[in-house]
């Protein structure tokens, strides 16, 4: 199994500073067609998790410029600019190129 | 609205079986896969098995096989999943989740399932 680490798995972060989250992989997550199958998810306290970013750096719809994504291979970054109060929660990494789908640990983002 | 709408929550005992519903609307259910993920209290999310209600494709993790049994009706767009011989370890949240193209789009509000003896 693929298995993802987060760094750090807890951040303070400071309103309208901005704030970074390492994901990890145990093995390259570029798919043989060519695609990387990695995104990051949101989840607020007792809320189903939301996607916010896909395939690396693609936001998904309604999800602010504030956040971006980077990296390839094994290694990727979730980027906030500007942490608002409404980003407080837990942050996952997943993988979707293989079989079975698994997530990173979590990290814990708090104000 | 495009939305997934999961079963209330359950509580059971030891060794008994649950069956939870996902039904679907807003969408065409069989152009979808369909995921569960469950969280533990606490705990992170925890991949389970995908379904494909256009050709009843399905998948387990591994550590599920032969407890978990995924189902869909295509009459009412829902897919179904049961789980048998809970044990405590099974007291989670359980989600069902739409997958476009790979990525997790969209999200069932989750179902409590709380197993004790």
């Amino acid at each position: 199994d693929i298995v993802l680490t987060q760094t750090p798995l807890s951040s303070p972060v400071t309103l309208g500073k901005p704030a970074s989250i390492s994901c990890r992989s145990s093995q390259s997550l570029e798919h043989s067609d060519g695609n990387t199958y990695l995104s990051w998810l949101h989840q607020r306290p007792g809320l189903p998790p939301r996607l916010l970013i896909y395939q690396i750096s693609n936001r998904f719809s309604g999800v602010p410029d504030r956040f971006s994504g980077s990296g390839a291979g094994t290694d990727f970054t979730l980027e906030i600019s500007r942490v608002e109060a409404g980003d407080v929660g837990i942050y996952y990494c997943m993988q979707a190129t293989d079989f079975p789908r698994t997530f990173g640990q979590g990290t814990k983002v708090e104000i | 609205q495009v939305q997934l709408v999961q079963s209330g929550a359950e509580v059971k005992k030891t060794g008994a079986s649950v069956r939870l519903s996902c039904k679907a609307s807003g969408y065409i259910f069989t152009w979808y896969y369909m995921h569960w993920v469950r969280q533990a209290p606490g705990q992170g999310l925890e991949w389970m098995g995908i379904i494909y209600p256009g050709n009843d494709y399905i998948s387990y993790a591994q550590k599920f096989q032969g407890r978990v049994t995924m189902t869909r009706d295509t009459s009412t767009a829902t897919v179904y999943m049961d789980v048998r011989n809970l044990r405590s370890e099974d007291t989670a949240v359980y989600y069902c989740v739409r997958a476009d193209n790979q990525y997790f789009d969209l999200w069932g509000q989750g179902t409590l399932v709380t197993v004790s003896s």
